[in-house]
This record gives C-alpha cells, sequence and structure tokens, in this order.
C-alpha cells in the first residue's frame, strides 16, 4: 500500500461548481496535513495547514481531516478559473520531511 | 505570508558547465531548508535536506557531488549542479522552513534548468 494516495484528475469542472479533492494516507504517524496549490511552472503555495480532525475554513477553500480513516479533503466553493492548478496534500510527522501525493490538476471552465 | 525568494527562475546552459541555483528566505530564518526536483506532471522529489552550518543530508540516489548544497547563513541555501548534462534539465524547487515547531514549509517559484 502506498503512504499517500490522491485521485490524479485530472479534474475540470464549470466556474461556480464545488470542488472536491481528497487524499488517503497509511502512516497512522502522520500528525500534520497540508494542502499546496501549484500553478504551472511555479512552485507550490501553501493554501491549508491543519493538524487534528475536522474542518478548517478559509475563505472559499475548506480542509478536512479523519484520521480515523486516514483521509483528507480540500474543499472548493464558488470555484473561479483561477483556481485551475494542481492541488498536492502533503503529510509530515513532524520529524521527517513532508510526503507529498502526486497532485489533482483541476481545470475550472468559465 | 512567508516569502521565499529563488533565483535563477529560468537558465539555459551547455553541457558541462555548472549552475548554482540560490534559495533565501526573505522574512524569517531557516535553519533548514530543502531542495526539489520536479519532472513534467509528476510531484516533487526531495533532493536534500540543507542544515545551516552544517552538512545536507541527501536521499537515496542522489549524487552528493553532482549536486553541491551550501547553507552558509540563516536565509541563504544553494544548490550547484556541477558538469552538468541533458538529463540534469529539469524543475529545481527549493523551500524554508520556519522557526518554531512544527511549521509548514514554504516554498521558492522553482528554477527552471534546460542543459544543452
Amino acid at each position: 500500500q502506498k503512504e499517500v494516495e490522491q485521485d490524479p484528475g485530472p479534474l475540470s469542472v464549470p466556474e461556480g461548481a464545488i470542488v472536491s479533492l481528497n487524499c488517503t494516507y497509511s502512516n497512522s504517524a502522520f500528525q500534520y496535513f497540508m494542502w499546496y496549490r501549484q500553478y504551472s511552472r511555479k512552485g507550490p503555495e501553501l493554501l491549508m495547514y491543519t493538524y487534528s480532525s475536522g474542518n478548517k475554513e478559509d475563505g472559499r477553500f475548506t480542509a478536512q481531516v479523519d484520521k480515523s480513516s486516514k483521509y483528507i479533503s480540500l474543499f472548493i466553493r464558488d470555484s473561479q478559473p483561477s483556481d485551475s492548478a494542481t492541488y498536492l496534500c502533503a503529510f509530515s510527522t513532524g520529524n521527517t520531511p513532508l510526503v507529498f501525493g502526486k497532485g489533482t490538476r483541476l481545470s475550472v471552465i468559465a | 505570508g512567508a516569502v521565499v525568494s529563488q533565483h535563477p527562475s529560468w537558465v539555459i546552459c551547455k553541457s558541462g558547465t555548472s549552475v548554482k541555483i540560490e534559495c533565501r528566505s526573505l522574512d524569517f530564518q531557516a535553519t533548514t531548508m530543502f531542495w526539489y526536483r520536479q519532472f513534467p506532471k509528476q510531484s516533487l522529489m526531495l533532493m536534500a535536506t540543507s542544515n545551516e552550518g552544517s552538512k545536507a543530508t541527501y536521499e537515496q540516489g542522489v549524487e552528493k557531488d553532482k549536486f553541491l548544497i551550501n547553507h552558509a547563513s540563516l536565509t541563504l541555501s544553494t544548490l550547484t549542479v556541477t558538469s552538468a548534462h541533458p538529463e540534469d534539465s529539469s524543475f529545481y524547487i527549493c523551500s524554508a522552513e520556519p522557526p518554531g515547531s512544527n511549521q509548514p514549509q514554504h516554498f521558492g517559484d522553482g528554477t527552471r534548468l534546460s542543459i544543452l
């Protein structure tokens, strides 16, 4: 079983749709959960950072962590064409380098 | 938010030359920086962990003599690709970890390296 699995996409949605991006993980030692957004030919940009189960909201973005199921999600409300990017989930135990998912490519069509 | 600056953003050079990439943390001191490599449509691959004032820790399979890392100050780490060849062409990205326990990494905008 891979340490991190991320829905590969690509995912194409109309403008205004709600987007759900997901990752599962197998390492129960992961304590920190992140979502990064990466535009083409740019470095990843931190979107959300959580360290507990539950929901965390920031504007149109909501990060959800379910430690019991080893599952994290990122929801994007009222999606915009500017949200078109690759979204990477990332995990950390706190003592080791980040472990990334392979990324989901999202296209929001106007 | 935290800002990490990476320079140059794009470099093209001839095979056999050495290329230096700089990574600076602009608004915090970073004892630890990371260097990643990313191929098209793939995720980030960690190359090495750069520790201020000490030797870098390289991931398995990464040639230490090929990819020289120097972290001489708390705000600057450099990656030098020595005697670069076409197979070294890639997107190189650095990140820095702000001080404090378990702060998330912040990334530079990457350097696109093309070796002719």
